[in-house]
């Protein structure tokens, strides 16, 4: 059984850009959840996929967007990146659907710098 | 708005005593609670879990309390080992909606050997 696996480990990008991060669920899980974990801080749910549609967002604008796939895995899309998205960004995935509850499991994340 | 709380940003404790890092909530709606242990340069990795149905879950050294009343839960890890030494993450969810979780600051255990 595979864990969740998160690509680029690191990335750097300047103010105004795009950026796409990668993430694939652990084996059997059909719901993939993202978060922001800024310096010092906790982690920040920014919206959750479940079977391929948006199942919940939280607090963040709408140039943050995402996209689940059919094998389960997900991107997560940042436009027009601004200093203040320097952050950790960790995806999760569990074994769930609407209303129910389950553990989710964490990737390693991506580090995202941004100049 | 911080709907989950960490108060104590640090621990230090010998080894081979107890370590009770605490966590307050404010949300009455949350039913579900984890606790997530944190190494540098790695995601968080589930510890440890208990339902609103329970006010206690224990799995080896490690024990999960919760007092509902007072909105408060209690990680508890007994003998601790310098291999504990991490940040721990609580977060709590609720039945309704996208089931994500809400995370505390963290504490940082640091197990003196």
């Amino acid at each position: 059984e595979t864990g969740v696996t998160q690509s680029p480990t690191h990335l750097i990008k300047t103010r105004g850009q795009q950026v796409t991060l990668r993430c694939s669920s652990q084996s059997g899980h059909n719901t993939v959840s993202w978060y922001q974990q800024a310096l010092g801080q906790g982690p920040q749910f920014i919206f959750q996929y479940y079977r391929e549609e948006e199942n919940g967002r939280g607090n963040f604008p709408p140039r943050f967007s995402g996209l689940q796939f059919p094998n389960y895995s997900s991107e997560l899309n940042v436009n027009a990146l601004e200093l203040d998205d320097s952050a950790l960004y960790l995806c999760a995935s569990s074994l769930a659907g609407q209303g129910a509850i389950d553990t989710q499991y964490f990737g390693p994340g991506t580090r995202l710098t941004v100049l | 708005d911080q709907q989950v709380k960490q108060n104590s940003p640090s621990l230090s404790v010998q080894e081979g005593r107890i370590s009770i890092l605490n966590c307050d909530y404010t949300n009455s709606m949350f039913d579900y609670f984890l606790w997530y242990k944190k190494y540098p340069a790695e995601g968080p990795t589930f510890l440890i879990s208990i339902s609103s149905i329970k006010d206690k879950n224990e799995d080896g050294r490690f024990t999960v309390f919760l007092n509902k009343s007072a909105k408060h839960l209690s990680l508890h890890i007994v003998p601790s080992q310098p291999g504990d030494s991490a940040v721990y993450f609580c977060a709590a969810s609720a039945k309704s909606g996208a089931n994500n979780l809400f995370f505390g600051t963290g504490t940082r255990l640091t197990v003196i050997p």
